[in-house]
């Protein structure tokens, strides 16, 4: 089975300074990985994924991800947070038909 | 390229009815998966349709049915509603079997299900 867990249901930055949102995760086999973002009355959107390729993935909106399977980690960072990046983040991982989704973090920034 | 659609966006029922979602899935996917995003949750998968077949169901009773179409659009069925069954329900398309296939799910914008 798999599973994942987001630290921090809540995360707060100052507009330009650095987003990290945490997702450690369980899974009986190599993991495939998501980052979804959920803007309000909206669907999901795929920031990026993780699919046993290169362990530092760059996705869309200036975000990236790196795998660590010695830590179990696949936290997201942006370098400088904008305030179109006021959303919900979802971390996934694969079964083998569907993903199962981490709680979320809820991503305020700041002016 | 058409992206996933739902409709309706929003419903209101009242507990016991039955309640039918719809889905169209993206240009050329031919898997169709719905999840069920509770209120400050993250989405839980309900199943999966693939060639018109349960392709895998998540941890939801059976008064939770579906169908998939011909042309891979999807219909979810919900029946004997609770007040629980309030949610977002999203709908996802991708063009296999499945995500380990690292076919990304493209997901439609949900309809906001409320039962009083």
């Amino acid at each position: 089975a798999q599973s994942v867990t987001q630290l921090g249901s809540h995360v707060s930055v100052s507009e330009g300074a650095l987003v990290l949102l945490r997702c450690n995760y369980s899974s009986s086999v190599p993991p495939y990985l998501f980052w979804y973002v959920q803007y309000p009355n909206q669907g999901l959107q795929l920031l990026l994924k993780y699919t046993s390729a290169a362990t530092l993935v760059k996705g869309i909106n200036g975000f990236e991800a790196e795998f660590k399977k010695s830590e179990t980690s696949f936290h997201l960072t942006k370098p400088s947070a904008h305030m179109s990046d006021a959303a919900e983040y979802f971390c996934a991982v694969s079964g083998t038909r569907q993903l199962t989704f981490g709680s979320g973090t809820q991503l305020t920034v700041l002016p | 390229e058409t992206g996933v659609t739902q409709s309706p966006t929003h419903l209101i029922k009242t507990r016991g009815q039955q309640v039918t979602l719809r889905c169209s899935s993206q240009s050329g996917h031919n898997t169709v998966s719905w999840y069920q995003q509770a209120l400050g949750q993250g989405p839980q998968f309900i199943f999966q349709y693939y060639r018109e077949e349960e392709n895998g169901r998540g941890n939801f009773p059976p008064r939770f049915s579906g169908l998939q179409f011909p042309n891979y659009s999807s219909e979810l069925n919900v029946n004997a509603l609770e007040l629980d069954d309030s949610a977002l329900y999203l709908c996802a398309s991708s063009s296999a079997g499945g995500p380990r296939d690292a076919n990304e799910q493209f997901f439609g914008p949900g309809t906001r299900l409320t039962v009083l």
